[in-house]
């Protein structure tokens, strides 16, 4: 099963609200991610957990705050958004260090609007 | 500065021909590839990855890897309009980082 799941599936939030992204799997993957896509652009890396360990924070603005519960879940909590936050939130997972593969398993994402 | 480049396209193909998608990579000590393949408005879809030098055939889908000229390229035979969407490419480089470097992606369109 290479299966990562993401809720919810669309989200519309004001500028003054307080959401969260929430996303899981169980293939045993030590490395979780969060992405950000705007249209015909690639993912780009927000955030990165290895081994439930905040490695990599892509000088992202406070207003989105990542969490990891642990090694199955990953949230990523937003306040304060502005318009321009609206884009395609991705998760993924991977092998972490010294698993072995790396490649990334990407769940269906989050369609994310801010009024 | 890893990059990883791909022309954006779109690259138009007929149905039945095959489409060869390209990607070049700067760090010579990459040391494995990914296709990703992106429909409009979907998230991206691991669809083949590889390590070696050479072929790598699953299905309609061919990587091809020369790590001496830096690039890899994704064959698709017999294109079908469903295969309609963007490829992305990832690259994983050398040294102890394990996250890869996504190219911009080529939209392939193929028509009936």
């Amino acid at each position: 099963d290479t299966e990562v799941t993401q809720t919810p599936k669309h989200l519309v939030m004001g500028m003054t609200n307080k959401k969260s992204l929430k996303c899981e799997q169980h293939m045993g993957h030590r490395a979780m991610y969060w992405y950000k896509q705007k249209a015909k652009k690639p993912p780009e890396l927000m955030f990165v957990y290895s081994y439930e360990k905040l490695s990599i924070n892509e000088s992202v603005p406070s207003r989105f705050s990542p969490e990891c519960p642990n090694s199955s879940l990953l949230n990523l909590h937003l306040h304060a958004l502005q318009p321009e936050d609206s884009a395609l939130y991705l998760c993924a997972s991977s092998q972490g260090p010294g698993q072995g593969t790396y490649e990334q398993y990407f769940g269906p994402g989050t369609r994310l609007t801010v009024t | 500065q890893k990059e990883v480049e791909q022309n954006s396209g779109p690259l138009s193909v007929p149905e039945g021909a095959i489409a060869s998608l390209n990607c070049t990579y700067s760090d010579r000590g990459s040391q494995s590839f990914f296709w990703y393949r992106q429909y409009s408005g979907k998230s991206p879809e691991l669809i083949m990855f590889i390590y070696s030098n050479g072929d790598k055939e699953d299905g309609r889908f061919t990587a091809q890897l020369n790590k001496a000229s830096q690039y890899v390229s994704l064959l698709i035979r017999d294109s079908q309009p469903s295969d309609s969407a963007t490829y992305l490419c990832a690259v994983k480089g050398s040294g102890g980082s394990y996250i890869p470097t996504f190219g911009r992606g080529t939209s392939l369109i193929v028509h009936p």
